[in-house]
């Protein structure tokens, strides 16, 4: 059972363009969460989806920024018009259900690295 | 004052050493995981504990859920053990401590 996959691993993009980061959860897992980790700082919550629906985006900047889980294929983070300070490592992690309180445990992707020139 | 604060931030050891990392945390919770990033950046979760204690290996966490407190406890610590411990707090989301970096020396 592969884990959760993340691609790409590293991303460069230039200020303006758009970065679409994409996450494959674990087979049977319907849950996704997206965190974002900036330069020397914690691990922050961004979003939470199941498939076809956005749960909860408290953590989701309010602009540039949306969030999808399709009935088929990984969910993808998009940011657009990426500027210097969404340079971060970006984390999907998978569940394979949610109960009251998200008591799940989460599976973690390996990330990827977004860098903005 | 973050909701979830670790200490220490640093923490070096020799090998050997018996390691411990604390948590504590302010808001009102159903779980608590301690997580694993090791320096090429990937995420593994160590534990998920709601009471008790837990012990895998040579890693075992408590919680005291009445001090809102945890730790991670590393015996017989080895320089594998290198990484920065993360502990979560599960609210409606996870809410994260800043983490701890541990290096141990051969």
């Amino acid at each position: 059972n592969a884990g959760v996959m993340q691609n790409p691993r590293h991303l460069v993009r230039r200020r303006g363009q758009e970065a679409r980061l994409r996450c494959s959860p674990m087979k049977g897992h319907s849950h996704v969460y997206w965190y974002r980790q900036l330069p020397e700082e914690g691990l922050k919550f961004m979003v939470y989806l199941q498939k076809e629906n956005i749960i909860d985006e408290s953590g989701m900047p309010k602009e540039r920024f949306s969030a999808e889980f399709p009935k088929e294929g990984p969910s993808i983070l998009r940011i657009q018009q990426v500027v210097r300070g969404d340079s971060a490592a970006y984390f999907c992690a998978s569940s394979p259900f949610w109960t009251s309180g998200n008591t799940d445990t989460q599976y973690f992707g390996p990330g990827t690295r977004l860098t903005v020139l | 004052k973050n909701e979830v604060e670790q200490s220490p931030q640093n923490l070096t050891a020799q090998e050997g050493e018996f390691i411990t990392i604390n948590c504590s945390y302010s808001v009102g919770i159903s779980a608590l995981h301690w997580l694993q990033q090791h320096p090429g950046g990937g995420i593994v979760s160590l534990f998920m504990l709601s009471s008790g204690k837990k012990k895998h290996g040579r890693l075992i966490a408590t919680i005291n859920i009445q001090e809102k407190h945890s730790s991670l406890h590393i015996t017989a610590s080895h320089p594998r053990d290198s990484a920065v411990y993360i502990c979560a707090v599960n609210t409606d989301k996870l809410i994260f401590g800043t983490g701890t970096r541990l290096q141990v020396f051969p």
